[in-house]
């Protein structure tokens, strides 16, 4: 069964800083199926990046990802305050048909 | 306004029953797949259970297989989770989520991802 993690656990910040976050597979992963999400305290997630690299509708520029086989990254260019959230990678399986990451706070 | 609205969710002992709904609005719901997916407190993120856009298809992560059912209702745009046998361990917010998926052409990919969640709603099994 498909793994992700994610490091660091906790990444601290400040605004106008470029936030790094990894995501590893333990099996090489589909670019197309590997998605990012965001989660501010008491919300739902919000999709940023599918196919690890396209940005969603309405998703701001400073968010990137990258990456293939089992190595991924998201980038935050500069740190505005509204990104100071949770960060979970995704990937599509068979089953189960989405595994999640355990995610990286980022934090000031 | 593309939107899900999860409700049903509650207190319940353990070994009892719950069902969630989830109302769609704004899309054309029958032909999405749709999905379940859970957060325990404090926790990440866990997909549960998924549901073609028929109906024909579902699956269920193992920790809810033989307990919970998943289903819906195009007609009434309504996807739903019968819950049953409760556990501590099923204390959670339940979100109903829309699953896109598509093929690009111009690279031959398959896309798979969740683009829409709802609010969630909360059960809490004690």
């Amino acid at each position: 069964e498909m793994v992700l993690t994610q490091s660091p656990g906790t990444l601290s910040l400040s605004p106008g800083e470029r936030a790094t976050l990894s995501c590893g597979a333990s099996q090489s992963v589909s670019s197309s199926y590997l998605a990012w999400y965001q989660q501010k305290p008491g919300q739902a997630p919000r999709l940023l990046i599918y196919g690890a690299s396209r940005r969603a509708a309405g998703v701001p520029d400073r968010f990137s990802g990258s990456g293939s086989g089992t190595d991924f990254t998201l980038t935050i260019s500069r740190l505005e305050p509204e990104d100071f959230a949770v960060y979970y990678c995704q990937q599509y399986g068979s089953s189960p048909r989405f595994t999640f990451g355990p995610g990286t706070i980022v934090d000031v | 306004e593309v939107q899900l609205v999860e409700s049903g969710g509650g207190l319940v002992r353990p070994g009892g029953s719950l069902r969630l709904s989830c109302a769609a609005s704004g899309f054309t719901f029958s032909i999405y797949e749709m999905n379940w997916v859970r957060q325990a407190p404090g926790k990440g993120l866990e997909w549960i259970s998924y549901i073609s856009a028929a109906g024909s298809t579902r699956d269920y992560a193992d920790s809810v297989k033989g307990r919970f059912t998943i289903s819906r209702d195009n007609a009434k745009n309504s996807l739903f989770l019968q819950m049953n046998s409760l556990r501590a361990e099923d204390t959670a917010v339940y979100f109903c989520v829309r699953e896109d998926n598509f093929y690009d052409s111009s690279d031959y990919n398959f896309y798979y991802y969740v683009d829409v969640w709802g609010k969630g709603t909360t059960v809490t099994v004690s």
